[in-house]
């Protein structure tokens, strides 16, 4: 069965430094979710694409935070400069235009510890 | 803005108990979709079960039954003849509009042996 891959599934940081959080969807599925989880708390949405296009990124902190999907397939999101308060899980997530319309896959995360 | 409520921050229940998690939503919208995630710990969130709204009859997935009030905007999730796996937070969602995903706060289950 198809899924959603994600890398690394950790990463340890110092505040300052930069990270990179890489997503692979399913295959086919046009639509790409950056959701950020803190310990918990049920997942926010950070940054929709559709295809290569961004449409919505209203809670992502773009002082910061950063996120592309060049070629409409995989997508990086990145955070420079990493701060504490980023420590979460980044959660990935695809869903395709058609039957089941709106179900996200959702990939296993990568889990951030900024010290 | 959509909201989600979850009222129940942690559930405890022995196998092979029924057991049910409440979730409220808040919606102006006339068509939108509910789900049930399931986070196992360390594991990755996955769906438990999804309701269309315009659609009356309530959904099921083997064990995993919902019980859908849309003039209450409630959505509950019963677990029958609990397992052991079923132990995870359960994430209540609502989906509308342009396909953004509005999440509960979650509630903790533990199935005791």
């Amino acid at each position: 069965e198809a899924e959603v891959a994600q890398s690394p599934r950790y990463k340890i940081t110092e505040k300052s430094q930069a990270v990179a959080f890489w997503c692979d969807p399913i295959s086919g599925h046009a639509t790409l979710y950056w959701y950020r989880q803190i310990l918990g708390q049920g997942p926010e949405l950070l940054v929709q694409f559709q295809d290569e296009s961004v449409v919505d990124d209203s809670q992502l902190p773009k002082d910061r935070f950063s996120a592309e999907r060049l070629k409409g397939v995989d997508s990086t999101l990145k955070i420079q400069p990493a701060e504490l308060g980023d420590s979460a899980m980044y959660l990935c997530a695809s869903s395709y235009r058609g039957h089941e319309r709106g179900t996200q896959y959702f990939g296993p995360g990568t889990r951030l510890l900024v010290l | 803005a959509q909201t989600v409520t979850q009222s129940q921050p942690e559930m405890s229940v022995q196998e092979a108990e029924t057991v049910t998690l409440s979730c409220t939503y808040d919606t102006s919208e006339s068509n939108y979709y509910l789900f049930w995630y399931k986070q196992p710990p360390s594991r990755q969130m996955i769906l438990v079960i999804r309701q269309e709204a315009y659609k009356q009859q309530n959904a099921t997935e083997n064990r995993f039954s919902v019980n859908f009030q849309k003039a209450a905007k409630s959505f509950s999730l019963k677990i029958s003849d609990s397992q052991l796996g079923d132990t995870a937070m359960y994430f209540c969602a609502s989906l509308q509009g342009a396909q953004k995903l509005v999440f509960g706060q979650g509630t903790r289950l533990t199935i005791n042996p």
